[in-house]
């Protein structure tokens, strides 16, 4: 199974900082089918980006996601103070699907 | 806006089926794929399986073959059927199609 990294753990900034979070594959994801999840504590996962670049509906143009490969990046340009939570990455493009473990975007 | 919610019991003795529904509005059973989830302290998230609207079927294999994911077409619903539980099958369960998700439901294995 495709096994992702997600680097770093804990990311502490303020406000209007740059967020630059990394997931890193054990191999391609086929079709680049990479998405990006947002996770606030007692919530359901948010869907922010899929096919590793392209948006979800609804998700503010902060958030931009760049990558294939085995190499992804999620940017979130100017955080916002509902943007500080957890941000997983998981591939769907081959069986089973996996999660990378998270990262936790904390206010410096 | 499509919205799914999950129905089942929160409380399962070990060795015994978990059962959860998830019922679907805004959308219908018979196109794309329906999946479910589930996430733990332990595990983190985790990929269950996901039923087609053909009724073609993917499985995590680390469940072996204790999962089986199904369609209830007349309905709108689908179900996740979860045999031989262990306190390991402890977590919050989660239906999904296409980014949508349901809000969760905790299911504790215990005696």
């Amino acid at each position: 199974e495709i096994v992702l990294t997600q680097s770093p753990a804990t990311l502490s900034l303020s406000p209007g900082e740059r967020a630059t979070l990394s997931c890193r594959a054990s191999q391609s994801v086929p079709s680049n089918y990479l998405a990006w999840y947002q996770q606030k504590p007692g919530q359901a996962p948010r869907l922010l980006i899929y096919v590793a670049s392209i948006r979800a509906t609804a998700i503010p143009d902060r958030f931009s996601g760049s990558g294939s490969g085995t190499d992804f990046t999620l940017t979130i340009s100017r955080l916002e103070p509902e943007d500080f939570a957890v941000y997983y990455c998981q591939q769907y493009g081959d069986s089973p699907w996996t999660f990378g473990l998270g990262t936790k975007v904390e206010i410096k | 806006q499509v919205h799914l919610q999950e129905s089942g019991p929160g409380l399962v003795k070990p060795s015994e089926t978990l059962s959860l529904t998830c019922s679907v509005s805004g959308d219908s059973v018979t196109s794309h794929h329906w999946s479910w989830f589930r996430q733990s302290p332990v595990k983190g998230l985790e990929w269950i399986g996901y039923v087609h609207y053909t009724e073609n079927t993917d499985y995590n294999p680390s469940l072996g073959s204790r999962v089986t994911i199904s369609l209830d077409t007349s309905n709108n619903q689908f179900s996740l059927s979860l045999t031989s539980v262990t306190a390991a099958d402890t977590a919050v369960y989660y239906c999904e199609t296409r980014g949508h998700w349901s809000q969760g439901t905790l299911v504790t294995v215990s005696a």
